[in-house]
């Protein structure tokens, strides 16, 4: 069973940057041709999505963030990485990690999140 | 525009049936994607495609799409089903990902 988990600095000082790892086991990423994202959510909101990362390292971003946001993917370790600099109480939410599983019917080729972390929670505070 | 569009909040009474919907022009050309998320827990996959549930997702729920309207059904809304619900798609460049604002559905 694939399973996420995300790991990191629980308080950010404004300004400075962002750093959370996504440990990925049960399964390789190197050896499944699957994109890996971030997505977070501010307290009492909605999802937001960061970006997509293959495991070759392209990568896509939210344009509102694309300033501020790496992602990267270690596949030494089996993990998948985020930086986001600059930050500010904005910047407040639940980071999760998941996968973009890839899934075909008549009609296409699908790829939701399929599989996903339990979410680290950041607050940025001085 | 690039945005998607949910009402905050619907109810149902238990075992009735409920549609939330997300509104976008994205979905004119792509399938919304939908999830329910519980207090305090990750996101869940319960509908991709034109109307797909994964292995484990009962069959209270489907998915439909008519123009710039996606919806979620749930046919005989149980107690458990009360969560938030959350659709998302691409923009219109295909590369991006947006998720609607979120659906409080509560079961009454």
């Amino acid at each position: 069973q694939l399973q996420l988990q995300e790991s990191g600095p629980g308080l950010v000082k404004p300004s400075e940057t962002l750093s959370l790892s996504c440990t990925v086991s049960g399964g390789s990423i190197s050896s499944s041709s699957y994109y890996w994202g971030w997505i977070r959510q501010p307290p009492g909101k909605g999802l937001d999505w960061i970006g997509n990362i293959y495991y070759t390292g392209s990568t896509y971003y939210n344009p509102s963030l694309r300033s501020r946001v790496l992602i990267s993917v270690d596949t030494s370790k089996n993990q998948i990485s985020l930086k986001l600099t600059s930050v500010t109480a904005a910047d407040t939410a639940v980071y999760f990690c998941a996968r973009l599983g890839e899934y075909s019917d008549s009609s296409g080729s699908y790829f939701p999140f399929d599989y996903w972390g339990q979410g680290t929670r950041v607050t940025v505070s001085s | 525009s690039s945005e998607l569009t949910q009402d905050p909040a619907v109810s149902v009474a238990l075992g009735q049936t409920v549609r939330i919907t997300c509104q976008g022009d994205s979905l004119r050309n792509y399938y919304a994607t939908w999830y329910q998320q519980k207090p305090g827990q990750a996101p869940v996959l319960v509908i991709y495609g034109e109307n797909n549930r994964p292995s484990g997702i009962p069959d209270r729920f489907s998915g439909s799409s008519s123009g710039n309207t996606a919806s979620l059904t749930i046919t005989g809304a149980q107690a458990e089903d009360e969560a938030d619900y959350h659709c998302k798609s691409r923009d219109s460049s295909g590369n991006h990902l947006m998720f609607g604002g979120g659906t409080k559905l509560t079961v009454l």
